[in-house]
């Protein structure tokens, strides 16, 4: 089992649309988690950062962890055309394991 | 431009030449991450030095990979004799030390990519 599993997608939704994108962890030793959002052929930028259970909220998104399921959730509310990319979560504190990514198609 | 900069954005070489590739991180991180992606897969954790020393290294770095970061700078990644499957994105990041109580998140660049024929 990889320590990081995420439906690749892709998952298309129209303009305006709540996102929810899943994943799940195997290894309970970490506690950091992250969201990265990756555009075509560039590197991977920094979405959110949460190192316990619970919400934490950046304007439109809203990243959740639940230890308990090791589940992991990003929720994008309002989606926009500008939101299609792939989406990475992570975990780990210095060296990263990453997820597959999921494809989120935004459409007009 | 004060992010990760990564040259050649893109590399195509014949299989058993030799690549090399630069990472200069942001000015004021000491930690350096080399991390490998293919298509349809996440990066994958190559390699990290805190300012010139090489912490750690993945499995996934056969000996015909070498980095290095002489001066706690800027960093080389090298490939010897490519092989096809060496065709990847090479992505390099840089952090901040952890000790200084920051969060330790990575900032990318924006890859390397190698294309091996």
């Amino acid at each position: 089992q990889k320590e990081v599993e995420q439906d690749p997608g892709p998952l298309s939704v129209p303009e305006g649309a709540i996102v929810s994108l899943n994943c799940t962890y195997s290894n309970s030793a970490f506690q950091y988690f992250m969201w990265y959002r990756q555009y075509s052929r560039k590197g991977p930028e920094l979405l959110m950062y949460t190192y316990s259970s619970g919400n934490k909220e950046d304007g439109r998104f809203t990243a959740q962890v639940d230890k308990s399921s090791k589940y992991i959730s990003l929720f994008i509310r309002d989606s926009q055309p500008s939101d299609s990319a792939t989406y990475l979560c992570a975990r780990g504190y210095s060296t990263l394991t990453f997820g597959k990514g999921t494809m989120l198609l935004v459409s007009p | 431009d004060t992010g990760v900069s990564q040259n050649p954005r893109h590399k195509i070489t014949k299989r058993g030449q030799n690549v090399t590739f630069r990472c200069d991180p942001i000015s004021e991180h000491n930690r350096l991450y080399w991390y490998r992606q293919t298509l349809g897969q996440g990066p994958e954790f190559l390699t990290y030095f805190q300012n010139e020393a090489q912490l750690e290294k993945s499995r996934l770095l056969s000996d015909r990979f070498s980095a290095e970061r002489p001066k706690g700078s800027f960093s080389t990644l090298e490939i010897q004799r490519t092989e096809q499957g060496d065709s990847a994105m090479y992505l390099c990041a840089s952090s901040a030390s952890l000790r200084t109580g920051n969060t330790g998140e990575l900032f990318f660049g924006e890859g390397s990519r190698l294309t091996v024929l």
